[in-house]
């Protein structure tokens, strides 16, 4: 399975934009980038995802390299409720779908 | 709509007891079922995945299984639990061929 590389933390203050990126150097051509994010004791829950060109969606955008190789996602105005550890993983509708979860990055906005 | 059920939601065993963790899917048929253990400020380990009844790979050597039952059913089980099986257990579905992963609660599992 690709990897993928994040920093461990970030910290952003309310209201403002946050940027999160994510490196997939290894990426093949089927994966698709997703994101996830999970709040302390509770299970992931599903943010965004796209395949080569830019998505938006009511939670977040994903900016993705020409490339591939890497992709960014951005919180437009951070609020205190999207504090979470934030995943990027690479999952491919081949081979069950399977996916390697990093540590993530652990997103901390001050108020 | 699609739903996921996980219990229980906090368990608390003695070393060398037995464990059944019990995940269940509703409003969608022949899924892609996961069992995932995360532990504490860690990412999510793949333990298990399964395509159909009875169909399951294993991704690590553990001391726990996974079986199927019934389409919508998962269950991770294990005869003696140990120490290092403590830590916090997630279901996960996706669509057959499909990327989107749908994650239940979660189980905390402690032993002592």
């Amino acid at each position: 399975d690709a990897k993928t590389t994040q920093p461990n933390s970030m910290e952003s203050n309310e209201e403002e934009p946050v940027h999160l990126p994510c490196n997939h150097s290894t990426i093949s051509g089927t994966d698709y980038i997703h994101w996830y994010r999970q709040l302390p004791s509770q299970g992931p829950e599903y943010v965004i995802h796209g395949l080569t060109s830019n998505v938006n969606n009511r939670m977040a955008s994903l900016a993705i390299a020409e490339d591939r190789k890497s992709s960014t996602l951005i919180l437009h105005r951070a609020t205190l409720r999207d504090a979470a550890v934030y995943y990027c993983i690479l999952r491919t509708n081949t081979n069950a779908g399977k996916s390697t979860f990093g540590d993530g990055t652990t997103l901390t906005v001050k108020p | 709509s699609q739903t996921i059920h996980q219990w229980p939601a906090t368990l608390v065993q003695p070393v060398g007891s037995p464990l059944s963790l019990e995940c269940t899917v509703e409003g969608t048929s022949n899924p892609n079922l996961y069992w995932y253990r995360q532990a504490a400020g860690r990412g999510l380990q793949l333990l298990f995945y399964s395509v159909g009844i009875g169909q399951i790979s294993s991704e690590v050597p553990q001391n726990l299984s996974a079986s199927r039952p019934q389409d919508r059913q998962f269950i991770l089980s294990s005869k003696k639990l140990l120490l290092s099986d403590s830590g916090f257990y997630l279901c996960a579905w996706s669509v057959l061929r499909g990327t989107l992963l749908f994650f239940g609660s979660g189980t905390q599992l402690s032993v002592l």
